[in-house]
């Protein structure tokens, strides 16, 4: 059971370039999250994904795109980077039954650098 | 829309020694809460969670934390600190209407002494 896995863990962009990051989970959870990390920011929301074949705007979506591919997968595409998207970026699952809440589990992130 | 402040960005404290983080929060009503701790390059751990219920909640290597609804604070504790507790703990809080989504505090980064 590996939980949330990433890929890549590390990246390394010049300005104007695209990717794609990568994110699967093996628990079966209807929602997934990316975020960012950046130094005394905490983690901000980007996309989530509710369930399969949803997607939604979190506080910082600009500049990103997100496709639920199944519901397994849930990736991150920077069409054209920009050095303000170095970052750390993780990828969280979770599931929701009920209304009742759970907590998110998250991958190990990507480090990226737009150089 | 709900928030969360921590606001000790670091805390040095000497090994065996007791520990506590402040984590303040602002949600219209009954908020989930959680403390997540993250090691150097890793993702993030969750030490504990509130829902519901009794307010003093315990967690995962000998964290404790104590929801006060009247001062909107979530704090975490812990009795006795070990050089392996060395870490940044983020805060968070959910609500039900803002679906799955989290809202994480900036973060506080202990050190240990030894």
């Amino acid at each position: 059971n590996a939980g949330v896995t990433q890929t890549p863990k590390f990246q390394v962009l010049k300005t104007g370039q695209s990717m794609t990051l990568q994110c699967a989970q093996d628990m079966n959870h209807n929602s997934m999250y990316w975020y960012r990390q950046d130094p005394g920011m905490g983690l901000r929301l980007i996309y989530y994904s509710a369930s399969e074949g949803t997607t939604d705007k979190g506080e910082v979506p600009n500049g990103y795109n997100v496709s639920r591919l199944n519901k397994r997968e849930f990736s991150l595409r920077l069409e054209s980077a920009a050095p303000s998207q170095t970052s750390v970026y993780f990828c969280a699952s979770s599931e929701e039954v009920a209304g009742i809440y759970n907590e998110q589990f998250f991958g190990p992130g990507t480090r990226l650098t737009v150089l | 829309a709900q928030s969360v402040t921590q606001p000790d960005i670091h805390i040095t404290v000497s090994e065996g020694a007791s520990l506590e983080l402040r984590c303040n929060y602002s949600y219209g009503a009954t908020p989930y809460l959680f403390w997540y701790v993250q090691s150097p390059g890793q993702g993030l751990q969750l030490l504990l969670k509130y829902f519901s219920g009794d307010t003093l909640v315990q967690g995962i290597k000998g964290f404790e934390a104590e929801f006060k609804r009247s001062q909107s604070s979530f704090n975490l504790r812990k009795p006795s600190v070990h050089w392996s507790d060395a870490a940044e703990y983020f805060c968070a809080v959910g609500a039900r209407d803002a679906g799955n989504m989290l809202t994480f505090g900036g973060g506080t980064r202990l050190m240990v002494k030894p």
